[in-house]
């Protein structure tokens, strides 16, 4: 089955600093990968996803993640952090025609002014 | 364009009580559906999913249920809630198997 780890509980960065987010996976076929945020009491708001092609994707918010097949990751990253990037981050894997997507634990995102 | 309701937004039960979280999809037809628990500080355990009316798929065992009664309805259901049933209930929709999901704003569910 597929799985998802997220090694950092609690990451915090000054606002300007760049962020990278950790996620590995496990899948036996072709991932499809998501990276999700969450702000608190809230529901998810999907960053960014990949399916295939372009190992290197664009999100909203200026959000950018790569897939690395032969380290099985999808890191995501932002030049510069602001204030309103603080909220906890969530990396799922999927798959065509699977329904059970998976979740990691999840990053809580701390911003110092 | 699409949008996902789920209500209550907040409920408060004694434990041995029924449930009814009821979610909505509006701007799309035929969407897969799916509810999802999040226990505090962990992430998302899916629970069911549906791709139709009347189909629905249980990922974990548990004291709780799942019905479609209409295309773009989904509705959790519980007949006595336990303790353990406390958490933040999530709804999703996606077009179709394996892409993006789409979350409603999601129930607090408190059980005491």
């Amino acid at each position: 089955a597929q799985s998802v780890t997220q090694p950092d509980i609690h990451i915090t960065v000054s606002e300007g600093a760049s962020l990278e987010l950790r996620c590995n996976y496990s899948y036996g076929a072709t991932p499809y990968l998501f990276w999700y945020v969450q702000s608190p009491g809230q529901g998810l708001q999907l960053l960014l996803k990949y399916f295939s092609g372009d190992t290197l994707v664009q999100g909203i918010k200026g959000f950018e993640a790569e897939f690395k097949r032969s380290q099985s990751s999808f890191n995501l990253r932002k030049p510069s952090v602001h204030w309103s990037d603080a909220a906890e981050y969530f990396c799922a894997v999927g798959g065509r025609n699977n329904n059970d997507m998976r979740f990691g634990a999840g990053t809580r995102l701390t911003v110092k002014p | 364009s699409q949008t996902i309701h789920q209500w209550p937004a907040t409920l408060v039960q004694p434990v041995g009580s029924p449930l009814s979280l009821e979610c909505t999809v509006e701007g799309t037809s035929n969407p897969n559906l799916y509810w999802y628990r999040q226990a505090a500080g962990r992430g998302l355990q899916l629970l069911f999913y549906s791709v139709g009316i009347g189909q629905i798929s249980s990922e974990v065992p548990q004291n709780l249920s799942a019905s479609r009664p209409q295309d773009r309805q989904f509705i959790l259901s519980s007949k006595k809630l336990l303790l353990s049933d406390s958490g933040f209930y999530l709804c999703a929709w996606s077009h179709a198997a394996g892409t993006e999901q789409f979350f409603g704003p999601g129930t607090r569910l408190t059980v005491l």
